[in-house]
């Protein structure tokens, strides 16, 4: 079974400094893709970010940049310059393989709160 | 743009009521699915569908129905509603032949039984 841990409950971070949300994986597969989404007070998941397990560079997006580590099973997602727009919740969620059906399906994590102080 | 739209955003139904929550999206994608979300459990997956009239059991289905019967439109039943299903339900679509089968959200129905 796939899991996904992530210990920060919450987080605060000083507009305009970057910041690591952390995040754990646990499956056997190895072909697999890590995704980081992203919830506002408004409750809508905004896809930010994704790394798959087969992907050598590190996945950047803007700001967001997703810091790999295969062998410890870890996919930290780091915000630069934060802005206090950036104040939400943060989930990060697996994928399992690559070929349809169940292989859809994302596993979430418990996510982390992000407030970003000016 | 993928817009995924749910019903309602607020809902209160009476313990033992049957509740639909409904859930189009306008991308022509093949996948579609059902969460609950509850604070400090994260997302939780109920239900999924990747094709017209087929269904898979998510981690939590208990208590949960749905059906599938157009490709836009995936709806999540409660057969008989019970406070401990008051919660925030998310629905998320895929398109299954994109690479990353990255899922777009709608906007969530916050369910409150009484």
């Amino acid at each position: 079974a796939q899991k996904i841990t992530q210990t920060q409950p919450g987080m605060f971070v000083q507009e305009k400094e970057a910041v690591t949300l952390d995040c754990t994986y646990d499956t056997s597969d190895q072909s697999y893709g890590l995704f980081w989404y992203k919830q506002p007070s408004s409750g809508e998941m905004i896809f930010l970010i994704y790394q798959g397990s087969y992907d050598e560079q590190n996945a950047t997006e803007g700001r967001y940049s997703l810091n790999f580590q295969k062998a410890r099973k870890s996919a930290n997602l780091v915000i630069s310059a934060s802005q206090l727009g950036d104040s939400a919740m943060y989930f990060c969620a697996m994928r399992v393989g690559y070929s349809g059906g169940s292989n859809y399906k994302l596993t979430f994590g418990k996510g982390t709160l992000l407030t970003v102080n000016p | 743009d993928v817009k995924v739209t749910q019903s309602s955003r607020y809902l209160v139904k009476r313990t033992g009521e049957k509740v639909f929550l409904e859930c189009v999206q306008d991308m022509d994608h093949e996948n579609m699915f059902w969460y609950r979300q509850d604070p400090g459990l994260g997302l939780r997956l109920i239900y999924f569908s990747y094709d017209v009239k087929m269904k898979e059991k998510g981690d939590i289905p208990e208590g949960y129905s749905v059906s599938r019967e157009k490709k836009e439109r995936f709806s999540l039943i409660l057969e008989s509603a019970s406070t401990n299903q008051t919660s925030m339900y998310l629905c998320a679509s895929s398109d299954a032949t994109a690479f990353l089968y990255e899922q777009y959200f709608g906007p969530g129905t916050r369910l409150t039984v009484t």
